[in-house]
């Protein structure tokens, strides 16, 4: 079985300053590992996948995650927060078995203030 | 360019009462997913369907029931309402296993049970 959990519900930074959303997994079998963004009043979409292959995982809007297997850790960043980051992030696990399904953390909601 | 599609958006429902969601994806995808959404919970798979005429439990199956008749569609049910089935609802679809692919999410669906 796979969980994640996501340390902090809330997180607040600056606009400009650096973004770091925490995800720990747990997983019996080499895990597959995803970060989605959920907009106001929208659905998920996909921000980045880890998928075993290069341990730093570049996503779409500047966002970057690193998988680290020693720390079982898959943490989000971004060097420089917008106004428009301003979302819930979820941190998601599988494993790599073609019948594993996504399992996915509480989620964290990124405040970006002025 | 509609991807997946759920309605109804909105419903409040009394107890006992039954309703059914629709989701339609024109993606030509083989998986659809039914997940519920509650504060501090994430998402909860709710079943699942790995092709037509196929559908299977997830994590939180008991008060609902799913058919998917066509490939396209995917119906969500609830029998007989209950306040603990307030939330929102998300339906997925993705072309591949979803541990390697991309999860295609609607916009949700908020139901109110009173």
């Amino acid at each position: 079985a796979q969980s994640v959990t996501q340390l902090g519900s809330h997180v607040s930074v600056s606009e400009g300053a650096l973004v770091l959303l925490r995800c720990n997994y747990s997983s019996s079998v080499p895990p597959y590992l995803f970060w989605y963004v959920q907009y106001p009043n929208q659905g998920l979409q996909l921000l980045l996948k880890y998928t075993s292959a290069a341990t730093l995982v570049k996503g779409i809007n500047g966002f970057e995650a690193e998988f680290k297997k020693s720390e079982t850790s898959f943490h989000l960043t971004k060097p420089s927060a917008h106004m428009s980051d301003a979302a819930e992030y979820f941190c998601a696990v599988s494993g790599s078995g073609t019948a594993s399904k996504l399992t996915f953390g509480t989620g964290t909601r990124l405040q970006v203030t002025l | 360019n509609a991807g997946v599609t759920q309605t109804p958006k909105f419903r409040v429902l009394k107890t006992g009462q039954s309703m059914t969601l629709l989701c339609a994806q024109d993606m030509n995808h083989e998986y659809m997913y039914w997940y519920r959404q509650d504060p501090g919970m994430g998402l909860r798979l709710i079943h699942y369907s790995v092709g037509e005429g196929t559908t299977a439990k997830g994590e939180v199956p008991d008060g609902y029931n799913v058919s998917r008749l066509k490939k396209q569609n995917f119906l969500l049910g609830l029998e007989s309402a209950a306040p603990s089935q307030t939330s929102v609802y998300f339906c997925a679809s993705s072309f591949w296993v979803p541990n390697t692919g991309e999860l295609f999410f609607g916009e949700g669906s908020r139901l109110t049970v009173l």
